[in-house]
């Protein structure tokens, strides 16, 4: 199962950007509990969104996600500098979970 | 707090083995499944495998499958990644990660370095 993301997109400070996370085998549905994570250089990945929609108590107000066009999303809205970072999607595919590539988010 | 503590950076030599390990602290251990997950220099994130905190049964995925054992100590409150037969592209940083319930993983180890080189 290949699991794909955007290599990369670029935002100005301020907009919305959305990142979608498509998986090889068919459209993406809640049965793949679709995990978001965002990573900065140095850093161990950062939870942000489980179950598609889910957050934790950290996760930004401004961060969202959901189920668009059988695919899983991350939107990021009010987007700061801060947020750039790479973003990396987690499907639970067939028994085993698999990992996107990840998306590289700029803030330009 | 809840967090988990792994070893410390290791440098191997190709075909050798490694086992590096990870200490949940905070919370019951075997209450939560453990993952581990890698990260190539420069590259994205691989999961390699689970053990299940209830009763220890792992999981692999296909391409790990072959050289990776999770394994983990009860009484010792550790978890363990062994890979064996070590090449270059095992060069790496080594996460375990602890997921509540069917979905989250809402702690990370803070990695460990994996450096394979003649």
């Amino acid at each position: 199962t290949v699991v794909a993301q955007e290599p990369s997109l670029t935002v100005s400070p301020g907009g919305t950007v959305t990142l979608t996370c498509a998986s090889s085998i068919g459209a993406v549905t809640g049965d793949y509990h679709p995990n978001w994570f965002q990573q900065k250089p140095g850093q161990p990945p950062r939870p942000l969104i489980y179950s598609a929609t889910n957050k934790y108590s950290w996760t930004p107000a401004r961060f969202s996600g959901y189920l668009l066009g059988g695919k899983a999303a991350l939107a990021l809205s009010a987007v700061q500098p801060d947020d750039e970072a790479e973003y990396f999607c987690l499907l639970f595919c067939g028994g085993v979970w698999v990992f996107g590539g990840g998306t590289k988010v700029t803030v330009l | 707090q809840v967090q988990l503590v792994q070893s410390g950076a290791e440098e191997k030599k190709p075909g050798s083995s490694v086992k590096i390990s990870c200490q949940p602290y905070g919370y019951i251990f075997t209450d939560y499944t453990i993952h581990w997950v890698r990260q190539a220099p420069g590259q994205g994130l691989e999961w390699l495998g689970w053990i299940a905190g209830v009763n220890g049964v792992t999981r692999y995925s296909q391409r790990s499958q072959v050289r990776v054992t999770i394994t983990r100590d009860t009484s010792a409150g550790m978890v363990y990644l062994e890979l064996r037969r070590l090449t270059s592209e095992d060069t790496a940083m080594y996460y375990c990660v602890r997921q509540p319930g069917l979905s989250a993983f809402d702690v990370w180890g803070q990695g460990t370095e994996v450096l394979v080189s003649s």
